[in-house]
């Protein structure tokens, strides 16, 4: 069973810095396609960043402020986020890629950066 | 620019059937796009690719109600026999090198 965990969320001030992480299961994480997509409050989803065989993408919004990375060896997915704004407040969602493709096919349960001082 | 656009809600009669429309931005009537599904507190799950010809994919476990259609620019996705856990907001999503995009979300109502 393909499982997706995303802890490290909280609260941070802004200009602040926090890692995500997203532990995965069921699959062997290296071998897909995986990105983060955020849902800010009574808000929509909105893609953040993904990162495959060949390199990393990143939404405007976030670009130069956020790193997308894994550890083969852990199974894990993390997300750095610096600069950190009120507007990066939101749920932060893992989500494995389709074989091949730029779309999920797996999502996690989410975890909860608030940006605030 | 790649957009997709959703109405913001839909309702329907519980057992009966609705269907909800993501529409592609000009230009981009060719892409394929997906659904996903996201109840209420809850992570949200994929529900189906759809391709420009109407052919879909759908996820490990989704019920046969739930379908999806294609026609020019505009994709669907149909539930029937909607039942209460059916309430929910419904995302399209699509794609292009180096970006990805989903609509606004559709808030489903069972009545």
């Amino acid at each position: 069973e393909v499982q997706l965990v995303e802890s490290g969320g909280g609260l941070v001030q802004p200009g602040g810095s926090l890692r995500l992480s997203c532990a995965a299961s069921g699959f062997t994480a290296s071998s897909n396609y995986m990105s983060w997509v955020r849902q800010a409050p009574g808000k929509g989803l909105e893609w953040v960043s993904l990162i495959y065989s060949g390199g990393t993408y990143y939404a405007d919004s976030v670009r130069g402020r956020f790193t997308i990375s894994r550890d083969s060896s852990k199974d894990t997915l993390y997300l750095q986020m610096n600069s950190l704004r009120a507007e990066d407040t939101a749920v932060y969602y893992c989500a494995r890629q389709a074989s091949g493709y730029y779309y999920p096919d797996y999502w996690g349960q989410g975890t909860l950066v608030t940006v605030s001082s | 620019q790649l957009v997709l656009t959703q109405s913001p809600s839909a309702s329907a009669s519980l057992g009966a059937s609705v269907k909800l429309t993501c529409t592609l931005s000009s230009g981009h009537s060719g892409y394929a796009i997906t659904w996903h599904q996201q109840q209420p507190e809850r992570g949200p799950r994929y529900l189906m690719k759809l391709n420009s010809d109407g052919s879909h994919i759908k996820g490990d476990g989704i019920p046969d109600r739930f379908s999806g259609s294609s026609s020019g620019a505009e994709r669907y996705l149909f539930i029937s026999s909607l039942q209460s856990e059916d309430e929910a907001d419904y995302y399209c999503q699509t794609w292009t090198t180096g970006i990805q995009v989903f609509g606004g979300g559709t808030k489903l109502t069972v009545l």
